[in-house]
């Protein structure tokens, strides 16, 4: 089945700045990957899929490539501002696509 | 809105006591999932369900029970608490029809003493 190593654990920007998650995967037949964001105290929520097929997506200041020669999948946040505080996780599917696996999550912090 | 309501939100028990975590959704949805959350671990699967009366192990099931008398209510039960399950319990469904998006609920903060 799948496995994600997502790195860095913990990364501090300054607003403005870019920030940059990244995550690995072990399975190319894996249809698709998503993106969720935790806030403080709260459950997680979708910030974003895409489908294996796809290179690059951009959706509301959110950048996801997807390389999958390296088998590398990149969340970046392109002018980060405080608001995008929160810890971060990657998710794809197991061999039963109902069920999702988690990367370890990246709490991302930015500083005025 | 997609709506996944969990209780208690936070619970302190006791070593070898008993514990029930409670989840409730009004999405419709036909998955329900009971995640753990640890420092350093991310999210792992402990228990789901794809209907009612029915539950199926995830990747680390040891210590816990699943029940889902009903479409909208899924409950994680421990039955002798340990300290190693001491953690923060996510409960979380999903459409049949929707291949990626999971809605969570608030959480649990489950501390064993």
């Amino acid at each position: 089945g799948e496995q994600v190593e997502q790195r860095p654990p913990h990364l501090s920007v300054r607003e403005g700045d870019s920030a940059i998650i990244i995550c690995t995967y072990t399975d190319s037949a894996t249809a698709y990957f998503s993106w969720y964001k935790q806030e403080a105290g709260a459950g997680l929520q979708l910030l974003m899929s895409v489908l294996s097929n796809v290179d690059r997506k951009e959706e509301q200041g959110l950048t996801v490539l997807l390389n999958k020669k390296d088998k590398r999948l990149s969340l970046n946040l392109t002018a980060a501002h405080p608001g995008d505080s929160a810890v971060y996780f990657c998710a794809a599917p197991k061999t039963n696509y109902n069920v999702l696996y988690f990367g370890s999550g990246t709490k991302l912090t930015v500083e005025p | 809105e997609a709506a996944v309501t969990q209780s208690p939100r936070s619970k302190v028990a006791v070593t070898g006591g008993k514990v029930t975590l409670s989840c409730h959704q009004t999405n419709n949805h036909d998955y329900m999932y009971w995640y753990r959350q640890d420092t350093g671990h991310g999210l792992r699967l402990i228990h789901y369900s794809y209907v009612a009366d029915s539950t199926e192990k995830g990747d680390i099931p040891d210590g816990y029970k699943a029940s889902r008398p009903s479409q909208e209510n899924f409950s994680l039960i421990l039955e002798l608490a340990s300290l190693s399950q001491t953690a923060v319990y996510f409960c979380a469904s999903k459409d049949r029809g929707s291949a990626e998006t999971l809605y969570f609920g608030s959480g649990t903060r489950l501390t064993v003493l």
